[in-house]
């Protein structure tokens, strides 16, 4: 099965500034590639995701990207915000025969002000 | 989202209890799941299903229970709670029109076993 891994656990920035958050993934034949954002104490929720098709995906603030050569994607967070503060996981296809996601570890992002 | 719902949200429990998790959605959405939040681990799946009457293991799946008798419903149960099942228990659902990874999580249960 498919084995994620997330770094950093912890990361703190400047607001304004840019933060990066990358994964590692073990499975080539994986295509899809998601990121939550936990707020504290509320649910984690999906904020972009990029499948292997594509090399990166922009959402305003907040970007994507993937090396399928080297099996590693990242969360780019530019002009951070305060209110960017949470937990961020990454996530991708367990395996091909189980529908299921999984996760990082996570990684606690504090931006200060 | 209004659409899936956990209760309890918060449990308190004996070592030894069986306790069950209930998690409810309103969409009709095919898969539902079961993970499990701790320090230090991200989100570990317990169980899921992609059906009524058809579920799976995760990745920590002992000690835990599941069924699906009807779409909207996925209850958990802990058999007979341990200490090492403290923890913040995430139901999610998603459907396969949009893609079988876009989950949307309830709010949780922190289950707490003294």
């Amino acid at each position: 099965g498919e084995n994620v891994e997330q770094h950093p656990s912890t990361l703190s920035v400047q607001e304004g500034d840019s933060a990066v958050i990358k994964c590692t993934y073990s499975d080539s034949a994986s295509n899809y590639f998601p990121w939550y954002k936990q707020e504290l104490g509320k649910r984690p929720q999906l904020i972009i995701d990029i499948r292997s098709n594509v090399g990166e995906k922009k959402d305003q603030r907040i970007a994507v990207t993937l090396n399928k050569t080297a099996k590693h994607f990242s969360l780019h967070i530019t002009e951070t915000q305060p209110e960017d503060s949470a937990v961020y996981f990454c996530a991708a296809p367990m395996d091909t025969g189980r529908r299921a996601l999984t996760f990082g570890s996570g990684t606690r992002l504090q931006v200060q002000p | 989202d209004a659409g899936i719902t956990q209760s309890p949200r918060y449990k308190i429990t004996e070592t030894g209890r069986q306790v069950t998790l209930m998690c409810h959605q309103t969409w009709s959405h095919s898969y539902m799941f079961w993970y499990r939040q701790d320090l230090g681990h991200g989100l570990r799946l317990i169980y899921y299903s992609a059906a009524a009457d058809i579920t799976d293991k995760g990745e920590v799946p002992d000690g835990y229970v599941v069924s699906r008798s009807k779409t909207e419903n996925f209850p958990l149960t802990l058999e007979s709670a341990t200490r090492s099942q403290t923890s913040v228990y995430f139901c999610a659902s998603s459907e396969t029109e949009r893609g079988i990874y876009g989950y949307t999580f309830g709010s949780g249960t922190r289950l707490t076993v003294v």
